[in-house]
């Protein structure tokens, strides 16, 4: 149980592109769901929480603009890379909160590798 | 807001080998997650261990809420034990973390 999906893993695009990633629950349902970033060799910097049905609450100095969170399932929240630099190209990867669990215990998903060229 | 401390920042083991990792917190919290990311970039849950012990395995985990600190044991190290260990403390009750700098751990067969 708690499994979190993500899809793409890997993505590459071009600069200027946008790039939407999901990220599924698949055998709970998560009113809150966080996006963070990861650079090679830190740890994880929060970037947003996703709050279903409502909007995203972001981290100080996360463009909203820029970095576009919908969680409009129970299942399902998504971020979106707007137009995209390279300075942008990290790993991306979402958890999740069980909304049946008392516990506020995070479930990961594997994560997306973002290469702006 | 809350800071996290995890010691040492790099470990390195033979198979077989026993270790303890740390994870100290600034304020009080209500519960703590110990993960383990793969070199593919996963994160596995270990444990989640506000307060008391817990096992699982050759792992264990103590969390002594009242010092502020937590531990990880690893007992008898397998490769595939390698990776990055990160604990998390609460920053709200909305659920939101705060992760250490992590513990990166290279077992050598």
């Amino acid at each position: 149980g708690a499994v979190v999906s993500q899809h793409p893993s890997r993505v590459i695009c071009k600069s200027g592109t946008s790039v939407k990633i999901e990220c599924r629950s698949l055998d709970f349902q998560a009113t809150t769901m966080f996006w963070y970033r990861q650079f090679p060799k830190q740890s994880l910097m929060l970037m947003a929480t996703s709050n279903e049905g409502s909007k995203a609450t972001y981290e100080q100095g996360v463009e909203k603009d820029k970095f576009l969170i919908n969680h409009a399932s129970l299942t399902l929240s998504t971020l979106t890379v707007t137009s995209a630099h390279p300075e942008d190209s990290s790993f991306y990867i979402c958890s999740a909160l069980n909304s049946g669990s008392p516990y506020n215990e995070q479930f990961f998903g594997p994560g997306t590798r973002l290469t702006v060229l | 807001g809350i800071q996290v401390e995890q010691s040492p920042p790099d470990l390195i083991l033979q198979e077989g080998a026993n270790s303890t990792l740390r994870c100290n917190f600034s304020d009080s919290v209500n519960n703590l997650q110990w993960f383990h990311q793969n070199p593919w970039g996963q994160l596995i849950n270990l444990f989640y261990i506000p307060s008391g012990t817990k096992q699982n395995g050759r792992l264990s985990a103590t969390t002594v809420a009242t010092e502020r600190y937590s531990l990880l044991y690893i007992s008898s190290s397998q490769t595939t034990d390698s990776g990055v260990y990160f604990c998390a403390v609460p920053l709200s009750n909305a659920g939101k973390s705060t992760f250490g700098d992590g513990t990166t751990l290279t077992v050598k067969p």
